[in-house]
């Protein structure tokens, strides 16, 4: 399977504990994009990578969250200090460029449970 | 600030019959594109079919059109011959420019019967 993988599927974690989700984007993708998706919702942008550049971060990305992607392929998203309310289905995704009408391809998510 | 609106929570369609998914958004930007998502449970989201805003032509894939009015900020999602597989949720979705990220509405949770 050459599509989005993300890693680990499900996270169940206690509140104050750090966490780390991984995504591999499909090969020779060079956008990256996280999000987050609550219940009932639709998915609300996080951030997202051009190679291995951090562009752009929504406020909705606190402190507590980091996102990297070393050598512009594989990214982490990190969470310290979890809080019940960081408690979603982490939603990653790629495209081949950045342009507007690219598609973005999305890999089946992390869902966090935060006790 | 920029949202779209899904007005219909839930939909349902009998099998082979046809389905229109309401969408409304709002932004101020000339240069962007727009998308439908589908969802199935427990499943990752695809791509269903995308509208260039500077194109007055609507969009087809397949069994799938939109109804494209961009003075009203409008962008219906038309399933025609509906299949059991369609059940799903479905997002609509827009990207402005060169900005690459998604925004998504809430969703509409689509229901076929047989």
């Amino acid at each position: 399977d050459t599509g989005v993988s993300q890693n680990p599927r499900h996270k169940i974690t206690k509140r104050g504990q750090n966490v780390t989700f991984r995504c591999d984007p499909i090969s020779e993708h060079n956008r990256l994009y996280w999000y987050r998706q609550t219940l009932g919702q639709g998915p609300e942008f996080l951030t997202y990578f051009q190679n291995e550049a951090q562009l752009e971060k929504s406020r909705l990305l606190s402190d507590r969250f980091s996102a990297e992607r070393p050598k512009g392929s594989f990214s982490t998203l990190e969470i310290q200090r979890t809080e019940q309310g960081d408690s979603a289905m982490y939603l990653c995704a790629s495209s081949v460029t950045g342009t507007g009408s690219d598609e973005q391809y999305f890999g089946p998510g992390t869902r966090l449970t935060v006790t | 600030a920029q949202t779209v609106t899904q007005s219909q929570p839930e939909m349902s369609v009998q099998e082979a019959e046809t389905v229109t998914l309401s969408c409304t958004y709002d932004t101020s930007e000339s240069d962007y594109y727009l998308f439908w998502y589908k969802q199935p449970p427990s499943r990752q989201m695809i791509l269903v079919i995308r509208q260039e805003a500077y194109k007055q032509q609507n969009a087809t894939e397949n069994r799938f059109s939109v109804n494209f009015q961009k003075a009203a900020k409008s962008f219906s999602l038309k399933i025609s011959d509906s299949q059991l597989g369609d059940a799903a949720m479905y997002f609509c979705a827009y990207v402005v420019g060169s900005q690459g990220n998604l925004i998504f509405g809430k969703g509409t949770k689509l229901s076929v019967k047989p």
